[in-house]
């Protein structure tokens, strides 16, 4: 079948940086993204990747390897509104997104 | 970015009564859009995939005949919950894909339903 794993809570203090992974089996692939979700909103778009390597826009980053079926995403200089559940999600072959349950972040002063 | 709108933002209403919900993408077409179903402290769920001019597909468990879908139009699908139940009380999110992007999916707001 087909499993996203992400961390059901992480824990990180304002102005640190925090890693989020996300691991997935999935029936083909077409890209790995990351959404923000802030608390009875809709999700934002953060990143996409779907060849190996890191991409950055600004304090986030995504990380991807295809042969490891695993991402992370990385958020530096934490600030409190980055206080959020943080989504990971694989587009399939037949470009269906996969979601993970999803990271709640718990950013602390 | 590309602008997804759902309508309304929010409804309450008693149960048996049906209630529709709207999405909208405002500045491009969507050839396909995705309604989800999300409750409290839980992920998306990924509901049924509307295609413009075609009928929806369903997710596994998700009744068609409770909720119905159309997608008349590029920039327009339809979700109606039909006598809904306290059950059916979540928070309604659509989305659509661009298809000049990356597959990118924009999301609409998000509906919040309680059925009392």
């Amino acid at each position: 079948g087909q499993n996203i794993d992400q961390p059901t809570e992480m824990t990180a203090t304002e102005g640190a940086i925090v890693q989020i992974n996300c691991t997935y089996q999935t029936s083909g692939f077409n890209g790995l993204f990351w959404y923000q979700q802030h608390a009875g909103e809709a999700p934002t778009f953060l990143s996409y990747n779907v060849l190996d390597g890191l991409e950055e826009k600004g304090r986030f980053s995504s990380f991807l390897s295809r042969s490891k079926g695993y991402s992370y995403l990385l958020l530096k200089e934490l600030q409190m509104k980055d206080s959020a559940s943080y989504l990971c999600a694989v587009m399939d072959s037949n470009y269906q997104l996969i979601w993970g349950a999803g990271t709640k972040l718990i950013i602390k002063p | 970015g590309a602008v997804v709108s759902q309508h309304p933002s929010r409804v309450i209403c008693k149960s048996g009564t049906s209630v529709k919900i709207e999405c909208r993408s405002l500045d491009f077409q969507a050839t396909t859009m995705f309604w989800y179903r999300q409750f409290p402290k839980q992920s998306l769920m990924l509901m049924a995939t509307s295609n413009e001019g075609s009928k929806a597909t369903y997710e596994q468990g998700v009744e068609k005949d409770k909720f119905l879908i159309n997608h008349a139009s590029l920039t327009l699908s339809t979700l109606t919950v039909t006598s809904a139940h306290p059950e059916d009380s979540s928070f309604y999110i659509c989305s659509a894909i661009r298809r000049d992007g990356y597959n990118e999916q924009f999301f609409g707001p998000g509906t919040r339903l309680t059925v009392l």
